[in-house]
């Protein structure tokens, strides 16, 4: 069963004050990672999808980076507009190759 | 690109009461998806929909849940003798062949 395990639950940041968030993944055959954001009351919006070990993806202050176990992304100097909980999910190869298995997600407060 | 949109964005029903959801995906996407997500969990897939055709339901899906895509357009989820653990976001996304999923904003149900 393919499972995806994000740290932290939740993060406060300065504002300026760069960071990571994790995403560990246990899947069979990795299709694609992405990488989603979601504000409250909203549903999640796309940001990136990595394909392959050591790909690496930039969009203003984010990059989202993959290894063979895990993703990362990071942020950049954040502003208090990145406050967001972050979604990762993974698509399997295969059978049910359209689901995408989420994780719990990390929320982000940056504090100016 | 107007987005995915769902209808209604709230409802509030009584326990054995039946609902419907409706999801307008974005024109050119032949692929439609519903999700479910509580609070502090991730999106949790449904069933998916090519064209008309569902193609796969998850076994989270009880036989109280209904989805239709006639047409290959709209598409609505219907759930009969609603129970209070119905209480959740229900999110629709669309997308293309390997293209990534773009959600709606969801619609919010409460069970009382």
């Amino acid at each position: 069963e393919d499972q995806v395990t994000q740290s932290p639950e939740a993060l406060r940041l300065q504002e300026g004050e760069s960071s990571s968030l994790n995403c560990s993944y246990t899947v069979s055959g990795l299709r694609g990672l992405f990488w989603y954001r979601q504000d409250p009351g909203k549903g999640p919006e796309f940001l990136f999808t990595l394909y392959s070990a050591g790909e690496e993806k930039e969009k203003e202050r984010l990059k989202a980076t993959l290894t063979k176990k895990e993703s990362f992304l990071h942020i950049t100097a954040p502003k208090p507009e990145d406050s967001a909980t972050y979604l990762c999910a993974v698509q399997a190869i295969g059978a049910g190759s359209y689901q995408l298995t989420f994780g719990k997600g990390t929320k982000l407060s940056v504090i100016p | 690109d107007t987005g995915v949109s769902q209808d209604p964005r709230h409802k509030i029903t009584k326990r054995g009461q039946n609902v419907t959801f409706r999801c307008d995906p974005i024109s050119e996407h032949n692929r439609l998806y519903w999700y479910r997500q509580t609070l502090g969990q991730g999106p949790e897939f449904l069933t998916y929909f090519q064209n008309e055709a569902q193609l796969e339901k998850s076994r989270l899906l009880s036989d109280r849940f209904s989805a239709e895509r006639p047409k290959g357009s709209f598409s609505t989820l219907e759930i009969q003798r609603t129970e209070q653990g119905d209480s959740a976001m229900y999110l629709c996304a669309s997308s293309q062949r390997h293209s990534p999923l773009h959600f709606g904003n969801g619609t919010r149900l409460t069970v009382t």
